[in-house]
C-alpha cells in the first residue's frame, strides 16, 4: 500500500517553454502534499508544501511564479514549471501524507522523481 | 540554522563486510530521525525511525540505526551487507517546530558480489 507515482518520469523541453509534471497517491488519500529537488550530489531540498484546496507554502528562495503548484484533489498535485531554463534542470520529489495523518506529520510517502532537462 | 551532515558520500563494500553510514544533525529542540532508502530507479522508503525511547532502533531488513544525543549523531549499521542493499541512503530528521524534512546529501552504496 502507500503507493505515490510521478508523470513523467523523464522529461526534456526546450528554454522558454512549460512543462508539468503530476504527483498522485494511488491507494490513499493525501491532504498535503510535498514537492522536494534534488541538485547532483545534494540533498532532497523541500521547495513547497500543498494542502488540497488551497494555496500551497513556498519554502525561502523558491519563486512561487516560476513553479506552480495545484493540489486540486486529494490524490493529485501538478507542479509547473514556467519559462523553464537550464539552471531549473534537476530532480523533482513529491511525496504525500496520508490524510488523518495516522502514523503523525513525518509519515510521508515518496515518489519516483522526475528528471527535468531543459535544453 | 538545523542541518543533517553525512560524512560518506560513497561507500564500497564487498557482500558480508560490516557497513556503518555516519549521519550528524544539528538543531537544538526535538528532532525526530530516519534513515530512508533509494534503491536504483525506485522511490525513497523508510528503513527506521528514531522518536524516543530506546536509542537503538531497528529497521527493516537487517539495519539499525543508534541514537547518540551527546554525539548529534544517528550513524546506520548493518552486521553484513548484501549485494541487494546497493542503493542510496539518505538520513533526514523532522523538527517538531517546523514539521518539515531535513535530508542530509545521502551515501551510495555500492555492494560488490
Amino acid at each position: 500500500g502507500a503507493v505515490v507515482s510521478q508523470h513523467p518520469s523523464r522529461v526534456i523541453c526546450k528554454s522558454g517553454t512549460s512543462v508539468k509534471i503530476e504527483c498522485r497517491s494511488l491507494d490513499f488519500q493525501a491532504t498535503t502534499m510535498f514537492w522536494y529537488r534534488q541538485f547532483p550530489k545534494q540533498s532532497l531540498m523541500l521547495m513547497a508544501t500543498s494542502n488540497e484546496g488551497s494555496k500551497a507554502t513556498y519554502e525561502q528562495g523558491v519563486e512561487k511564479d516560476k513553479f506552480l503548484i495545484n493540489h486540486a484533489s486529494l490524490t493529485l498535485s501538478t507542479l509547473t514549471v514556467t519559462s523553464a531554463h537550464p539552471e531549473d534542470s534537476s530532480f523533482y520529489i513529491c511525496s504525500a501524507s496520508p490524510t488523518g495523518l495516522a502514523g503523525g506529520p513525518w509519515e510521508q510517502y515518496f515518489g519516483p522523481g522526475t528528471r527535468l532537462t531543459v535544453t | 540554522a538545523q542541518s543533517v551532515s553525512q560524512h560518506n558520500h560513497h561507500v564500497i563494500l564487498s557482500e558480508a563486510a560490516s557497513l556503518e553510514l555516519g549521519c550528524n544533525y544539528s538543531y537544538g529542540g526535538t528532532v525526530n530521525l530516519f534513515w530512508y532508502v533509494q534503491y536504483p530507479g525506485q522511490h525513497l522508503q523508510l528503513l527506521l525511525k528514531y522518536f524516543s525511547g530506546d536509542p537503538l532502533v531497528k529497521g527493516i531488513k537487517g539495519f539499525e540505526a543508534e541514537f547518540i544525543k551527546s554525539k548529534f549523531s544517528f550513524n546506520l549499521r548493518k552486521p553484513s551487507v548484501q549485494w541487494s542493499d546497493t542503493a542510496e541512503y539518505f538520513c533526514a530528521a523532522f523538527t517538531s517546530g517546523t514539521y518539515k524534512y531535513i535530508f542530509g546529501t545521502g551515501t551510495r552504496l555500492k555492494v560488490l558480489a
